[in-house]
């Protein structure tokens, strides 16, 4: 069975500060994907990394996957309370359905 | 373009009953899975279908089933239902039929089963 380990579980920050929060596994994923899911609404797809190594931003997001493909970063730069709500990484082996983390949950104070 | 429609949004059953949850994707979509959410577990796959075609099943008791009609919609049902079942129930939907990075999941809002 794959895992995905997401730490922290929780996060409480002020507003402008920097945070990074991970996404592990023992095994190796051909892509992972990135979601935030807000109270009450279904996770919402940010961001799909696919090869080894690969950084990608979104405005004050910055996604990296690990070399060997085992390993993902979320990085936000100077947060903000629309950042709040519970991020979700999810991993795709071959021809199977993704695998999720149990997320980090990020609240953002003004 | 309407987003993925899951009714209802709020259910409270007793243990012992049923209950039968519906998910209509978005237009043109044809794939469907479903994922229970706790927060103990995290979002666990239930099932995933395409073209009305069971294509994948998770780790859950026969209690739960599924199925999926011509035009994309999709039902769950969970039969015998217990304390642990509680949970939200998300839908997502993807064009099909590639799974993975190749193509997208949106995700309805949900339906929360709480179970007394």
């Amino acid at each position: 069975t794959q895992l995905l380990e997401q730490s922290p579980q929780f996060l409480s920050i002020q507003e402008g500060e920097n945070l990074t929060v991970y996404c592990n596994s023992s095994s190796v994923f051909s892509s992972l994907q990135w979601y935030r899911q807000e109270p009450g609404e279904g996770p919402v797809l940010l961001v799909t990394v696919v090869t080894g190594g690969e950084v990608k931003k979104l405005k004050r997001l910055t996604f990296q996957f690990g070399d060997a493909r085992k390993d993902s970063s979320l990085h936000i730069t100077a947060a903000q309370p629309g950042d709040t709500g519970l991020y979700l990484c999810a991993g795709e082996a071959g021809n199977t359905p993704l695998v999720f983390g149990k997320g980090t949950r990020l609240s953002v104070i003004a | 373009k309407a987003g993925v429609t899951q009714t209802p949004r709020y259910l409270i059953k007793t243990r012992g009953q049923q209950v039968t949850l519906s998910c209509s994707p978005i237009s043109g979509h044809r794939s469907v899975s479903w994922y229970q959410q706790t927060p103990g577990q995290g979002l666990q796959f239930l099932f995933e279908y395409f073209s009305e075609t069971q294509r994948n099943k998770g780790n859950f008791p026969g209690r739960f089933s599924g199925r999926q009609f011509s035009n994309s919609r999709s039902e769950m049902n969970v039969s015998t239902l217990e304390l642990g079942d509680s949970a939200l129930y998300l839908c997502a939907s993807s064009p099909g039929p590639l799974r993975g990075a190749r193509e997208k999941l949106f995700f309805g809002s949900g339906t929360q089963l709480s179970v007394l």
